[in-house]
C-alpha cells in the first residue's frame, strides 16, 4: 500500500516550547491530510483536516492557534504544537487520502509520540 | 451516544482460534466501513474496506456489514500470534471524515 511518513517519530520537549511534526505522502499525492491525536488506550480523535493550498478545518474544541497546520504541497503537511504543555503529551498521527485512488483510500503515518515535560 | 461503539476488550484467544470483532453505529448515513490494525506505538494499517452492506474476504480476514442492524464485524480465521494488535473499526458517510471505534485489543496466545 501507499506510504505515509512522519518525522520525528518521538520528541521530548520542555513546557512552553514549540514542536513541529511533518507528515509526508511518499509515493502519492494527497490533496487532503488529516491530523489525529490518540491518548493511551483510546481511539483516534480527529483534530483537523488539512487541505493543500487552503486553511485547515479544525474540529470543535481544537485550538487553531495552538495547533498550527500548514499544507503547502501535495505531499507535505506540518503540525506545529505551539507553547506545548504536559497535557499536550500524546500520540499524533497523520493520515492522507490518495487523490487518484479515491476518497475511500486513507493511509496513516506511523505516528509521533510527543512528551512535554 | 457515541457515533461508533466498539468493545475495547482485551480479548485473548489461543492460536488457531476464530476471532470475531464487532462494532455498532448510530448514523444510518455511514456507507464506507473499514477495519484497521494498529500495533503498539504504530500508526493504523488498513486491513479491510467495504462499501455498503455485504461480505468481503481477504485471506484469513472476512469483513461483514449489516446496515439494517448498524452492525459490522471482522472475522479472523486461524489466528496467529502476529495478529496480536488493536483492531479499530472506522466508518464514514460520503466524503466526510472517518469515525473510529475505540479499538479492541487482541492477544493471540501461542
Amino acid at each position: 500500500g501507499a506510504v505515509v511518513s512522519q518525522h520525528p517519530s518521538r520528541v521530548i520537549c520542555k513546557s512552553g516550547t514549540s514542536v513541529k511534526i511533518e507528515c509526508r505522502s511518499l509515493d502519492f499525492q494527497a490533496t487532503t491530510m488529516f491530523w489525529y491525536r490518540q491518548f493511551p488506550k483510546q481511539s483516534l480523535m480527529l483534530m483537523a483536516t488539512s487541505n493543500e493550498g487552503s486553511k485547515a478545518t479544525y474540529e470543535q474544541g481544537v485550538e487553531k492557534d495552538k495547533f498550527l497546520i500548514n499544507h503547502a504541497s501535495l505531499t507535505l503537511s506540518t503540525l506545529t504544537v505551539t507553547s506545548a504543555h504536559p497535557e499536550d503529551s500524546s500520540f499524533y498521527i497523520c493520515s492522507a487520502r490518495d487523490r487518484l485512488a479515491g476518497r475511500e483510500t486513507q493511509y496513516f503515518g506511523p505516528g509521533t509520540r510527543l512528551l512535554v515535560l | 451516544q457515541k457515533e461508533v461503539e466498539q468493545d475495547p476488550g482485551p480479548l485473548s484467544v489461543p492460536e488457531g482460534a476464530i476471532v470475531s470483532l464487532n462494532c455498532t453505529y448510530s448514523n444510518s448515513a455511514f456507507q464506507y466501513f473499514m477495519w484497521y490494525r494498529q500495533y503498539s506505538r504504530k500508526g493504523p494499517e488498513l486491513l479491510m474496506y467495504t462499501y455498503s452492506s455485504g461480505n468481503k474476504e481477504d485471506g484469513r480476514f472476512t469483513a461483514q456489514v449489516d446496515k439494517s442492524s448498524k452492525y459490522i464485524s471482522l472475522f479472523i480465521r486461524d489466528s496467529q500470534p502476529s495478529d496480536s494488535a488493536t483492531y479499530l473499526c472506522a466508518m464514514r458517510a460520503g466524503a466526510n471524515n472517518l469515525f473510529f471505534g475505540t479499538g479492541t485489543r487482541l492477544t493471540v496466545i501461542p
